[in-house]
């Protein structure tokens, strides 16, 4: 594909559940991102990866939400212990690089705890 | 903190031009000016950018004032695929390597 895909699209979660978000970047782009939007806002800044490494994580809510990207490519954004307060759509976002670049965006997964 | 400000909503006749501003009073030298917009239940989209120059591109035009403390999006003929939520972003791209987004305009293209 030619765009930045993000799977699942809708995730519905019982509160306390572990959720699970993947996003696969645009070959050979090494900057990721990940944003929070709640509704009716802009999207929030979470993460940021340069390759396998973050670099930024100031955004991260709470230490219930994790990021990863082992091998400098798909990243996972991981929410614990879910609570209401995080439903959410979740954006991933790539370039080629991470200063001059434009952001690509993928279409966001929509996290919803109930 | 904001850096930029834009309405919160504005309409738009089909075919016409709509002329989305921006201020961004505080905005530093080495700070350029960005605009993604954001179509319901799509990830946000670059359109354009630009440092003092007037840009134009195949999407939009951006003007941009003298003193750079404002600056306008022209979309020329407006579609109603145009009906999205605008954002425009100062940014130093050497040094900032995120985009910090507002609350955006949100343009009705009205047929």
């Amino acid at each position: 594909g030619a765009g930045v895909s993000q799977s699942p699209r809708y995730k519905v979660a019982k509160r306390g559940q572990d959720v699970a978000l993947r996003c696969d970047p645009i070959s050979g782009h090494v900057s990721l991102f990940w944003y929070q939007q709640a509704l009716g806002q802009g999207p929030e800044f979470l993460t940021y990866f340069q390759n396998e490494a973050q670099l930024d994580k100031s955004g991260l809510p709470s230490d219930r939400f994790f990021a990863e990207r082992p091998e400098g490519s798909v990243s996972t954004l991981k929410i614990q212990r879910t609570q209401q307060e995080d439903s959410a759509v979740y954006l991933c976002a790539s370039s080629l690089s991470g200063y001059t670049g434009e952001l690509f965006f993928g279409e966001g997964s929509r996290l919803t705890v109930l | 903190d904001a850096k930029t400000t834009q309405p919160p909503s504005m309409d738009c006749a089909e075919g016409r031009a709509a002329n989305l501003p921006c201020n961004h009073s505080t905005i530093s030298g080495n700070e350029y000016v960005y605009w993604y917009r954001q179509i319901h239940s799509q990830g946000p989209q670059y359109i354009i950018h630009g440092l003092k120059n007037n840009e134009t591109n195949e999407m939009a035009s951006l003007i941009i004032t003298e003193d750079r403390k404002s600056s306008t999006l022209i979309l020329p003929h407006a579609t109603l695929r145009d009906t999205a939520v605008y954002y425009c972003i100062v940014r130093a791209p050497t040094f900032d390597y995120k985009l910090t987004f507002g609350k955006g305009t949100l343009l009705t293209v009205n047929p």
